[in-house]
């Protein structure tokens, strides 16, 4: 099976940086997906790593160690409609193709 | 790019009757769509996963006889929820990806589903 660690909750100030830990321990590891989750609404995208190392994609960051089980999401220049859940998701090949098994996401505050 | 839809955003329905969920890629081709259910403050649970033209596949402990999936064609795959009860009211969310290129098999998500049975 696959067990997905990410912090509960976090609180940030308008303008800051916060990274947002997320380690995980499967096997047949295929690509490790973060995803943004407004209350009420569904998952956006917002990137894939399968390889080690950062991959930027504007006001958004994110890192893989396959060899430590260990990814996480940088965001910069914090703005309050960043408040959001943020969903740390492993993709593995057992179990069958492209299925994700999904975090308990962690609940972001950005505050004035 | 990459835009999946789901109809209806809301149903209220009561108890003992069956609902229709369907899930639509609007601008590509889905090989494969997954439904998801998610209770208040809870992370995503996959329910099955389906593949166009085959048998849906349910994760452990999901009844099949209980969430009908078809997967009828590339563009289209929906969930009924048959004899629903208060306990089966949750965010329903359906995801489509593709082989295609350029869709590193992303899953992209439809606006969801929010089913209350009285």
């Amino acid at each position: 099976g696959q067990n997905i660690d990410q912090p509960t909750e976090m609180t940030a100030t308008e303008g800051a940086i916060v990274q947002i830990n997320c380690t995980y321990q499967t096997s047949g590891f295929n690509g490790l997906f973060w995803y943004q989750q407004h209350a009420g609404e569904a998952p956006t995208f917002l990137s894939y790593n399968v390889l080690d190392g950062l991959e930027e994609k504007g006001r958004f960051s994110s890192f893989l160690s396959r060899s430590k089980g260990y990814s996480y999401l940088l965001l910069k220049e914090l703005q309050m409609k960043d408040s959001a859940s943020y969903l740390c998701a492993v993709r593995a090949l057992t179990g069958g193709g492209n299925k994700l098994t999904f975090g308990t996401g962690t609940q972001l505050k950005v505050e004035l | 790019g990459a835009v999946v839809s789901q109809h209806p955003s809301w149903v209220i329905c009561k108890s003992g009757t069956s609902v229709k969920i369907e899930c639509r890629s609007l601008d590509f081709q889905a090989t494969t769509m997954f439904w998801y259910r998610q209770f208040p403050k809870q992370s995503l649970m996959l329910m099955a996963t389906s593949n166009e033209g085959s048998k849906a596949t349910y994760e452990q402990g999901v009844e099949k006889d209980k969430f009908l999936i078809n997967h009828a064609s590339l563009t289209l795959s929906t969930l009924t929820v048959t004899s629903a009860h208060p306990e089966d009211s949750s965010f329903y969310i359906c995801s489509a990806s593709s082989t295609g290129q350029g869709y590193q098999e992303t899953q992209y998500f439809g606006p969801g589903t929010r089913l209350l049975v009285l």
